[in-house]
C-alpha cells in the first residue's frame, strides 16, 4: 500500500529549462510534505517543505506546489542546472512524526 | 559543523552473523531515525527515538532487528542473525524537533551485503 507515489522513475531536461517533478499521495491526514535530493553514495539532503495549509512555497530556484483536492504536489526547478542531476524524493509526514517516502525520480539535466 | 555520522560505510558478512550499524546524530538533536532503502520497498522508516527513548518501532521487520540509543550521541541498529534479504542501505537521520520547518538530516548510510 503505497501512500506516496512518484510515478515517473526518471526525467531528462535541458540545462536552463524548467524541471517539474510530481508526487501523489493517498492519505489526507498528512500534515506536511518535503522534498529531498540524493546524490549517489550520499544520504538524502533536505530541499524544501510545505505545510498542508499552504499551496505554494518558494526558495530560490525551487518551488513546491500543493493541490490538496487532487492529493498532488510538485517540485519546480527553474532554471535547471547540471548540478541538479540527482534522485529526488518526496515525503509526507503524518501526525505520528513519521515520514513516508515516495520511490524517487531520477533527474538528469543535460548541458 | 559535523553532520550525522554512520559507521561502517560498507559491511559485507555471511548470513547468520551478527551485524551492528552505528550512528552519531547531530549534537543537540532530540530525534533519531533509522531507515532502510531497498530496490523493492524504497526508503522506509524502521524506528525512531525521542530523547533516547524508542517511540515507534512498527517498521522494524522482525525480531532479528533491534535498535538502542544508550545516550544522546550514539545509536545502534543490530541484526542477529543476518539473512541475505537484509542486504540494503541503512540510513540514520536526526532532527532538532519535528515539524514542517524541522527537516531530518541524513547520514551517508551503511551499505550492507549479506552473503
Amino acid at each position: 500500500d503505497q501512500q506516496v507515489k512518484q510515478n515517473s522513475p526518471s526525467l531528462s531536461v535541458q540545462e536552463g529549462r524548467i524541471s517539474i517533478l510530481n508526487c501523489d499521495y493517498t492519505n489526507s491526514m498528512f500534515d506536511y510534505f518535503l522534498w529531498y535530493k540524493k546524490y549517489p553514495a550520499e544520504g538524502p539532503t533536505f530541499l524544501i517543505s510545505i505545510s498542508s495549509i499552504k499551496d505554494k512555497n518558494e526558495d530560490g530556484r525551487f518551488t513546491v506546489f500543493l493541490n490538496k483536492s487532487a492529493k498532488h504536489l510538485s517540485l519546480h526547478i527553474v532554471p535547471s542546472q547540471p548540478g541538479d542531476s540527482a534522485v529526488y524524493f518526496c515525503a509526507a509526514n503524518n501526525a505520528g512524526n513519521m515520514l513516508t517516502f515516495g520511490g524517487g525520480t531520477r533527474l538528469m539535466v543535460k548541458p | 559543523d559535523a553532520g550525522v555520522i554512520q559507521s561502517p560505510r560498507h559491511e559485507v558478512t555471511e548470513m547468520g552473523q551478527e551485524v551492528t550499524l552505528r550512528c552519531k546524530p547531530i549534537s543537540g538533536h532530540d530525534y533519531l531515525f533509522w531507515y532502510r532503502q531497498t530496490m523493492m520497498r524504497g526508503l522506509e522508516l524502521l524506528i525512531y527515538f525521542n530523547n533516547n527513548v524508542p517511540i515507534d518501532d512498527s517498521g522494524m521487520p522482525e525480531d532479528r532487528f533491534s535498535a538502542k540509543m544508550p545516550n544522546a550521541s550514539f545509536s545502534t541498529l543490530k541484526i542477529q542473525p543476518s539473512e541475505p534479504r537484509d542486504s540494503a542501505v541503512y540510513f540514520c537521520a536526526s532532527s532538532l524537533r519535528v515539524g514542517v520547518n524541522q527537516p531530518q538530516h541524513f547520514g551517508d548510510g551503511t551499505r550492507l551485503s549479506i552473503l
